[in-house]
């Protein structure tokens, strides 16, 4: 079957331009996540989606962060007014179950996104 | 909540050589452990786990044990291949059943022939 899919596979932007990523998850993987790598930094949780529960947004860095999970399925994470620091591979991971106990992530190959 | 360490990279190796990359971590409880690996331009994946401790987890010739005493899920191969190029990473779930999955930093491996 199809595993998590992510586009743009590269993302170049202007600084203080908006960007989208998106995120399709396998079918039928309750759990969403998306973490941030950068160069030398491994990777940076930023927001986690599971069922109908309310999404646990505590690694989004700022208010320019934005995702949302729509269907229980896309998930589209947004980046407001991009700064040269927001330059980074996304990284969408889908889980079966979630909670990570006995569910592994599944990662889509990644945005790059560079910000000039 | 919480953490895990694992040891900097980036590490290299000559072909046939036995490989450790140091784990260890600080949690509440007993979580699973995890070792996931990303290969060049790809994304990461799941490449052994354990879920209880003196558990040893297994696949493509890696190992590591879930010891509890030393807090630590140490990655080991006896033989490594230029093909286990790679960065590795170490984690566990964070604390509170949240969901989320906790990282290490990443080592990178390189084997030369």
């Amino acid at each position: 079957g199809a595993g998590v899919s992510q586009s743009p596979s590269n993302k170049v932007t202007e600084k203080g331009k908006d960007v989208e990523l998106r995120c399709d998850p396998i079918s039928g993987h309750t759990a969403l996540y998306w973490y941030r790598q950068s160069l030398g930094q491994g990777l940076e949780f930023l927001i986690y989606f599971q069922g109908n529960s309310a999404p646990d947004k505590s690694g989004l860095p700022s208010d320019r962060f934005s995702a949302e999970r729509t269907g229980g399925s896309v998930s589209t994470l947004t980046i407001q007014r991009t700064q040269q620091e927001d330059s980074a591979v996304y990284l969408c991971a889908s889980s079966l179950l979630g909670g990570a106990k006995n569910s592994p992530l599944h990662f889509g190959n990644g945005t790059r996104l560079t910000v000039t | 909540g919480n953490s895990v360490t694992q040891m900097e990279g980036p590490v290299t190796l000559s072909e046939e050589a036995f490989l450790t990359i140091n784990c260890t971590y600080t949690a509440t409880g007993y979580p699973s452990l995890f070792w996931y690996v990303q290969y060049p331009g790809e994304g990461l994946q799941l490449l052994l786990k354990a879920t209880k401790a003196d558990d040893k987890g297994s696949n493509k010739g890696f190992e590591a044990t879930y010891r509890k005493e030393t807090t630590s899920f140490h990655l080991e191969k006896g033989s490594v291949q230029v093909s286990d190029s790679a960065v590795y990473f170490c984690a566990l779930p964070d604390s509170g059943n949240t969901g989320k999955l906790i990282f290490g930093q990443g080592t990178t491996l390189q084997v030369k022939p």
